[in-house]
């Protein structure tokens, strides 16, 4: 069983520019939650959909935003991109509503701003 | 306020020795807590997930125990190897929407 897919593993934008990120997860797996990762902050929560639906949303501007399809893909949008959004992105998957199951990872997008 | 946190210092140990990592939180009542391994550049990969209910739980050479009155949870690493050097991380649900918290993570590195 393929594990959870992000593309592309690592970006480099400019200030001002805006990003798309990808993520397939796990087949059967119907959660999508996206996280993002700094040395000081650690993980942080952005957005989890389940079945097409925004089921929960973490403390970040308006300038991120994500929607999932019907096959369960996901993708994560960034506007306006800033210095402080370098980051490691990640997405973990699972099969109902994350915060009652284990989350399956995905390698992560490493996006660079500059 | 309401946070969670793990060893900030790396733990660096003997192969062979039982390593402990220790994740505390404060002004949470989670219904489990939850341990993921972090390898540099990947993401975190499930270890052990404890429910509230549980005082223990065992997976080959992991252990991990949670106290809800101490609001802690100790995670061991028995017989440990190498290949255990890695990031850990605990995470915990929190909050009436229960969104998933996590912990910055403890490095450590077992020494041959």
């Amino acid at each position: 069983k393929a594990g959870v897919t992000q593309t592309p593993r690592y970006l480099i934008k400019t200030r001002g520019q805006q990003v798309t990120l990808s993520c397939s997860p796990i087949s059967g797996h119907r959660s999508v939650s996206w996280y993002q990762q700094t040395p000081g902050q650690g993980l942080q929560f952005l957005f989890e959909y389940f079945s097409e639906t925004q089921r929960n949303k973490g403390n970040f501007p308006g300038r991120f935003s994500g929607r999932q399809f019907s096959n369960s893909r996901s993708e994560m949008n960034v506007s306006t991109l800033e210095l402080g959004d370098s980051a490691l992105y990640l997405c973990a998957s699972s099969k109902q509503v994350a915060t009652n199951e284990k989350l399956f990872f995905g390698s992560g997008t490493q996006l660079s701003v500059l | 306020s309401q946070k969670i946190e793990q060893n900030s210092e790396a733990l660096n140990i003997q192969e062979g020795k039982t390593a402990t990592l220790t994740c505390n939180y404060t002004n949470y009542s989670p219904a489990y807590l939850q341990w993921y391994r972090q390898d540099p550049g990947r993401g975190p990969v499930f270890l052990l997930l404890i429910r509230e209910n549980e005082k223990e739980k065992r997976k080959e050479r992991l252990k991990v125990t949670f106290d809800t009155t101490l609001k802690q949870s100790l995670f061991h690493i028995t017989a440990s190897q190498p290949a255990d050097s890695a990031t850990y991380l605990c995470a915990l649900n929190a909050g009436n929407n229960r969104k998933l918290i996590w912990g910055l993570g403890t490095s450590l590195a077992v020494n041959p």
